[in-house]
């Protein structure tokens, strides 16, 4: 199993730009999130989805939009990048939520910087 | 809403020193509490969990013990090695929602051969 990917790693957008940034899994996971990290802040979360078909606003979801069209792939997208949006983004999965007894696997992250 | 305290690092330890990082919460509800571990260049990866009161979370020589009355989840190692640089972070997996990690900000460790 790869686990979750994320591409890119790193990425530099001008002000105003859009872009994607890509998550996959392969381990079947029902529940996918997307979270930022910044310094100081340790982790927030933007986005996260249930099933395919179904997402739902985290605490810091203004600036991006998600979608689930399959089981594996949870894309982030930035449709006007913005100076606060610098960030290191992960996305992570599991099996049934975060309670009682899952466990959250994070991908490697993607750096984003916007100028 | 839910919370997570944790001590402000850095912190900066000599090889086989004992380690103790502080987390504390807040939560409505019974909250499952986690510690994730973050390697240089890395993703975050779970360390140990507990999921009820006095439960004890082990993993790699780490420890931390779900205490209810003190709303506390105190990550501890007896004696840490260098490979055990990285940034520590608390959490919380809100109960009630099943949708949610509320995170602390993180704790820095160096140690030092």
């Amino acid at each position: 199993n790869a686990g979750v990917t994320q591409t890119p790693k790193f990425q530099v957008l001008k002000t105003g730009q859009s872009m994607t940034l890509q998550c996959a899994q392969d381990m079947n996971h029902e529940y996918m999130s997307w979270y930022r990290q910044d310094p100081g802040m340790g982790l927030r979360l933007i986005h996260y989805s249930v099933g395919a078909g179904i997402t739902d606003q985290g605490e810091v979801p203004n600036g991006y939009n998600v979608s689930r069209s399959t089981t594996e792939d949870f894309p982030l997208r930035l449709l006007s990048a913005a100076p606060s949006q610098t960030s290191v983004y992960f996305c992570a999965s599991s099996r049934a939520g975060v309670g009682v007894q899952e466990t959250q696997y994070f991908g490697p992250g993607t750096r984003l910087l916007v100028l | 809403g839910d919370s997570v305290t944790q001590m402000e690092g850095p912190v900066t330890l000599s090889e086989e020193a004992f380690l103790t990082i502080n987390c504390t919460y807040t939560a409505t509800g019974y909250p499952s509490l986690f510690w994730y571990v973050q390697y240089p260049g890395e993703g975050l990866q779970l360390l140990l969990k507990a999921t009820k009161a006095d439960d004890k979370g082990s993993n790699k020589g780490f420890e931390a013990t779900y205490r209810k009355e003190t709303t506390s989840f105190h990550l501890e190692k007896g004696s840490v090695q260098v490979s055990d640089s990285a940034v520590y972070f608390c959490a919380l997996g809100d109960g009630g929602s099943n949708y949610k990690l509320t995170f602390g900000k993180g704790t820095l460790l160096t140690v030092n051969p």
